[in-house]
């Protein structure tokens, strides 16, 4: 089945700067990557996400790219905030047959330091 | 719209007894998942649901745990009978697959099992 790996496990930035978040596939029938965000007490929510006809999606301070040849997809936050702080998971889902399952990967817990 | 409901939002048994946590998908949403996130084992998916049918329940830890779609709105995760390693918060999460595969996560139930 797909593996997904994400690094790093943490990320701490200052505020302002920028975050990128790596994640890897191994399914090269995988066409959909979601990002979602957790923040404390809550269930993750879709930020992001891309599509494998798509090399690159942008919004606002996030963007998404994507490798389909090397099977690798980042996220990257620019003008980091406080309230950016929060965990990451970047997830792949495996072609139209399998009632959208995603494999996630293990999260990226971000801080941001004022 | 409300978005995945789910119920209750924390939960505090003793070790044996059962456990029935429940979820609520979004109306026109035709597939349901169950995940369970602790610390140690990160985001795990337990078992999901395409048009009511259990699609694939590997992730199921043990016979201790069962799930159940009835209809289209609602599905439970019981747990009988429950132990102290159960502890956990348990999300359902809801898509519709023919439109993308985002999965939008209900709040969770944070289970204590003494």
């Amino acid at each position: 089945g797909e593996n997904v790996e994400q690094h790093p496990s943490t990320l701490s930035v200052q505020e302002g700067d920028s975050a990128v978040i790596k994640c890897t596939y191994s399914d090269s029938a995988s066409n959909y990557f979601p990002w979602y965000k957790q923040e404390l007490g809550k269930g993750p929510q879709l930020i992001i996400d891309i599509r494998s006809n798509v090399g690159e999606k942008k919004d606002q301070r996030i963007a998404v790219t994507l490798n389909k040849t090397a099977k690798h997809f980042s996220l990257h936050i620019t003008e980091t905030q406080p309230e950016d702080s929060a965990v990451y998971f970047c997830a792949a889902s495996m072609g139209n047959t399998n009632a959208g399952k995603s494999t996630f990967g293990d999260g990226t817990t971000l801080t941001v330091k004022p | 719209d409300a978005g995945v409901i789910q119920s209750p939002r924390h939960e505090v048994t003793e070790m044996g007894q059962e456990v029935t946590l429940r979820c609520k998908p979004i109306s026109g949403h035709n597939s349901l998942f169950w995940y369970r996130q602790t610390m140690m084992r990160g985001l795990e998916l337990l078992i999901y649901f395409n048009n009511n049918v259990p699609i694939d329940d590997s992730g199921m830890p043990e016979d201790r745990f069962s799930a159940k779609m009835p209809n289209a709105s609602f599905s439970t995760l019981k747990i009988q009978p429950s132990e102290p390693r159960d502890s956990a918060v348990y999300f359902c999460a809801s898509s519709f697959t023919v439109a993308g595969k985002t999965q939008y996560f209900g709040p969770g139930t944070r289970l204590l099992v003494l």
